[in-house]
């Protein structure tokens, strides 16, 4: 069975630092990852989806890289800003299946 | 607008009480889901369709129904709820099984 780990669960920044957000997993097999943004009592908003034969993926300030045979991927976001606070989650899909981790919940402070 | 809507999005109800909680989108999915989010364990996947009448078990399938007729509709089912289903429901769909999935705003069901 996937399990997908988030480190660290929670952290705080001031505005303008970089953030660097973990995700791991344990069964390399994947299909692809994907990172998402949760808003509190909101839905998830897709940030972006790395298919398994790509190493990184990149959206603006948002820049996700795939180790998939070290089962690891890692979310950077350059230049936070007080709009970044939010709970990032990473999926990863296996067959049919997607598996989540619990989630690294950012705050940048003013 | 291209969307996945969850209706109610929130819902009180008592031990036994049968209710279904409807889920739709307008693009043309083929793959859709059901997940469950509960604190510090994060989204579990319930149950997922890969197209009309095929539905498959996901995680935590016990206790929960779920029917696929039509391409846009798969209505999440909870024949005798109880306490331990109170949680946050998204519903999810995708183009194909491995592409971007787009999710629901969410449904918060209290069962007592």
């Amino acid at each position: 069975k996937q399990e997908v780990t988030q480190i660290p669960a929670a952290l705080s920044v001031p505005e303008g630092e970089n953030l660097v957000l973990n995700c791991s997993f344990t069964d390399s097999a994947i299909y692809n990852l994907q990172w998402f943004r949760q808003d509190p009592g909101k839905g998830l908003t897709s940030l972006l989806l790395i298919q398994s034969s790509q190493r990184e993926q990149t959206s603006g300030r948002l820049n996700a890289s795939l180790d998939k045979s070290s089962g690891r991927s890692t979310l950077y976001i350059a230049a936070s800003q007080p709009g970044d606070s939010a709970t990032y989650l990473c999926a990863v899909r296996n067959d049919y299946k997607l598996s989540f981790g619990a989630g690294t919940t950012v705050t940048v402070r003013a | 607008e291209a969307q996945v809507t969850q209706n109610p999005r929130y819902l009180i109800t008592v031990t036994g009480k049968k209710l279904t909680v409807t889920c739709s989108q307008n693009m043309n999915h083929e793959y859709m889901s059901w997940y469950r989010q509960d604190p510090g364990l994060g989204l579990r996947q319930i149950y997922y369709s890969m197209n009309v009448e095929v539905t498959d078990k996901g995680d935590v399938p016990e206790g929960y129904k779920v029917s696929r007729k039509e391409k846009r509709n798969f209505p999440l089912i909870l024949e005798s709820p109880s306490p331990n289903q109170t949680s946050l429901y998204f519903c999810a769909s995708s183009l194909r099984p491995y592409t971007e999935q787009y999710f629901g705003p969410g449904t918060r069901l209290t069962v007592t």
